[in-house]
């Protein structure tokens, strides 16, 4: 099975700053790695798919990059609303896994 | 607009069964793969099964293995979990999720309890 890392695992952050995620898989996954973001209360919402292309509806201050086993997930200029648990996930033959989860809070 | 909507959770004792459903609505359910993924409490999310458009094929996770089955009913727009041998590790929040091309979770519900405990 494929195993998903995340770095780090938690962050504190201002208003206003670039927060950068990083998520590794075990094996090449070419570019089948999404991101999520889970706020208390709410359903996951999906923000980028296929590594770096962001869903429709998601404001483009959200960003993804990488291929192959290493992705970087970039909030630029965060803002109240995005203080939220972030996951990757990759995707294969019907299995999916999750990365631990990424929680960004107040400073 | 994409709905899913989540049933049949609740309080059950170790080694008791449960039957999650759920019914979707807004997109044509036969095309796509399903997924249950969940979130147990001081955790983070865990896929748990998925089964392809026509049921060709069922993949579980290995802490369910041997005890859940997912099914689907594509006439009905729905999709199951039979939960069978549940032990309190599995007392979590279910969602049902649509898997879009390239496995990307882009519909999920909002979720059903399942608390396991004695």
């Amino acid at each position: 099975d494929i195993q998903m890392t995340q770095s780090p695992s938690s962050l504190s952050a201002s208003v206003g700053d670039r927060v950068t995620i990083t998520c590794q898989a075990s094996q090449d996954i070419s570019k089948y790695l999404n991101w999520y973001q889970l706020k208390p209360g709410r359903a996951p919402k999906l923000l980028i798919y296929e590594a770096s292309n962001v869903e429709v509806g998601v404001p483009p201050r959200f960003s993804g990059s990488g291929s192959g086993t290493d992705f970087t997930f970039t909030i630029s200029n965060l803002q109240p609303e995005d203080f939220a648990t972030y996951y990757c996930q990759q995707y294969h033959n019907v299995r999916g896994t999750f990365g631990p989860g990424t929680k960004v809070d107040i400073k | 607009e994409e709905e899913l909507v989540e049933y049949g959770g609740g309080l059950e004792q170790p080694g008791r069964s449960l039957r999650l459903s759920c019914t979707a609505s807004g997109f044509t359910f036969e095309d796509y793969a399903m997924h249950w993924v969940r979130l147990a409490p001081g955790k983070g999310l865990e896929w748990v099964s998925g089964i392809t458009w026509n049921s060709d094929t069922l993949e579980y996770a290995d802490s369910v293995k041997g005890r859940f089955t997912i099914s689907r009913d594509n006439v009905k727009n729905s999709l199951h979990l039979e939960m069978s041998s549940l032990r309190v590790e599995d007392t979590a929040l279910y969602y049902c999720v649509k898997g879009a091309a390239g496995g990307i979770f882009d519909c999920w519900g909002q979720g059903t309890q399942v608390t396991v405990s004695s």
